[in-house]
């Protein structure tokens, strides 16, 4: 079982929906969860750094953490053709060091 | 915000033949830098850990013989393919660690490989 998993998709949504990309993971050790949003032949770009359990929102993007069931939401409300990426969550045990990737979700915002 | 680059963007060499990519921190110290790999539809992958100074850490199943890390300064890290071959081929990114504000991790924008 890979330590973190995460639905490839694709998923296509038509603009100004909201958007519910997840994952779970294995490791009861990671404490830092990261989205990330890479577009094609580009490196990964942070979007949410979240640590522990909780939420946490940035404009139209809402990280949720739930540890006791290792599961980790992003949200994106208002979902612009822009948007449409691939998205990597990653999550560590401990701050700055190397991170555990989902395969990433490809997203399409049709207009 | 903190930039990585990464040079080259893009390369195509011959098999048997070797590959340098560097991996610099532009406006920040990096005391360690990650490599990863990605392939078509994949995850990243971690391949090393490069740390100023020191030697590289490798994970399993990478060989350090091949996949040749130097970290000579704390804003430049270079990861060297020797002997490449097709299935070496892949889309290779690296990370940089901000010496003042560790738990912030930067991504150059990747090097993509192709071996012919």
């Amino acid at each position: 079982q890979k330590e973190v998993e995460q639905d490839p998709g694709p998923l296509s949504v038509p603009e100004g929906a909201i958007v519910s990309l997840n994952c779970t993971y294995s490791n009861s050790a990671f404490q830092y969860f990261m989205w990330y949003r890479q577009y094609s032949r580009k490196g990964p770009e942070l979007l949410m750094y979240t640590y522990s359990s909780g939420n946490k929102e940035d404009g139209r993007f809402t990280a949720q953490v739930d540890k006791s069931s290792k599961y980790i939401s992003l949200f994106i409300r208002d979902s612009q053709p822009s948007d449409s990426a691939t998205y990597l969550c990653a999550m560590s045990a401990n701050s700055g060091y190397a991170l555990n990737f989902g395969k990433g979700t490809s997203l399409l915002v049709t207009p | 915000g903190a930039v990585v680059s990464q040079h080259p963007s893009w390369v195509i060499c011959k098999s048997g033949t070797s590959v340098k990519i560097e991996c610099r921190s532009l406006d920040f110290q990096a005391t360690t830098m990650f490599w990863y790999r990605q392939f078509p539809k994949q995850s990243l992958m971690l391949m090393a850990t490069s740390n100023e100074g020191s030697k590289a850490t490798y994970e399993q199943g990478v060989e350090k013989d091949k996949f040749l890390i130097n970290h000579a300064s704390l804003t430049l890290s270079t990861l060297t393919v020797t002997s490449a071959h097709p299935e070496d081929s892949s889309f290779y990114i690296c990370s940089a660690r901000d010496l003042i504000r560790s738990d912030e991790q930067y991504f150059g924008p990747g090097t993509r490989l192709t071996v012919t």
